[in-house]
């Protein structure tokens, strides 16, 4: 069974652009997390969505949306980009509703933002 | 509001020493769930345990162990002889209810280092 997949795994952009990070879950897996990780924040929930709804959002301002399609793929976008956006993006997976699930981690995009 | 504290930020260890790492959290909710996940190298977040709030029955998987205790709010986790192949970043992390969804809320982590 794949893993979760997240591409690109590396990327680097200059302030002021855009980015688009893609995210395919496990087969059979409706809900997808991202999670910025920094080493001065640590883990950051952002948004959550499940069956192409957004269920939750953490305490990010409105440069950073995502949303998933119907194949439960996912994609975030991080618009006007800022120095302190480089960080890794993780994506996880879930078949649960709820949290209360185990979530199964890709490995990341790493952003750099020079 | 919801919060998770790893108190120790880097630990070193030689290979087959046992070693445990404290997580302490808070939470005004009474049904909760606590989370270990490693972090390798790789970068990925690997699922350890999970223990629901009303069970408080110590769990052992292989060298690893959890032992939850409610009246001091800690879930902390044991590594018994310990090996290289744990060299890691590990995180403790709550459930953050009512609200739906996945969503955790993650210690800042206590990298791990096993010599040989």
């Amino acid at each position: 069974k794949a893993g979760v997949t997240q591409t690109p795994r590396y990327l680097i952009k200059t302030r002021g652009q855009q980015v688009t990070l893609s995210c395919s879950p496990i087969s059979g897996h409706r809900s997808v997390s991202w999670y910025q990780q920094t080493p001065g924040q640590g883990l950051q929930f952002l948004f959550e969505y499940f069956s192409e709804t957004q269920r939750n959002k953490g305490n990010f301002p409105g440069r950073f949306s995502g949303r998933q399609f119907s194949n439960s793929r996912s994609e975030m976008n991080v618009s006007t980009l800022e120095l302190g956006d480089s960080a890794l993006y993780l994506c996880a997976s879930s078949t649960t509703s709820g949290n209360t699930g185990e979530l199964f981690f890709g490995e990341g995009s790493r952003l750099t933002v020079l | 509001a919801q919060k998770v504290t790893q108190a120790q930020t880097e630990i070193s260890v030689v290979e087959k020493e046992d070693v445990t790492l404290d997580c302490v959290y808070e939470t005004r909710d009474t049904t909760y769930y606590l989370f270990w996940y490693k972090q390798p190298p790789s970068g990925e977040l690997v699922f350890l345990i999970r223990r629901n709030s009303f069970d408080e029955q110590n769990e052992i998987s292989g060298r690893y162990s959890w032992n939850f205790q409610k009246s001091t709010s800690s879930f902390n986790f044991t590594i018994t002889a310990s090996q290289v192949v744990d060299s890691a970043v590990y995180f403790c992390a709550l459930s953050d209810p009512p609200v739906r969804g996945d969503k955790l809320i993650f210690g800042t982590g206590t990298r791990l280092q096993v010599f040989p």
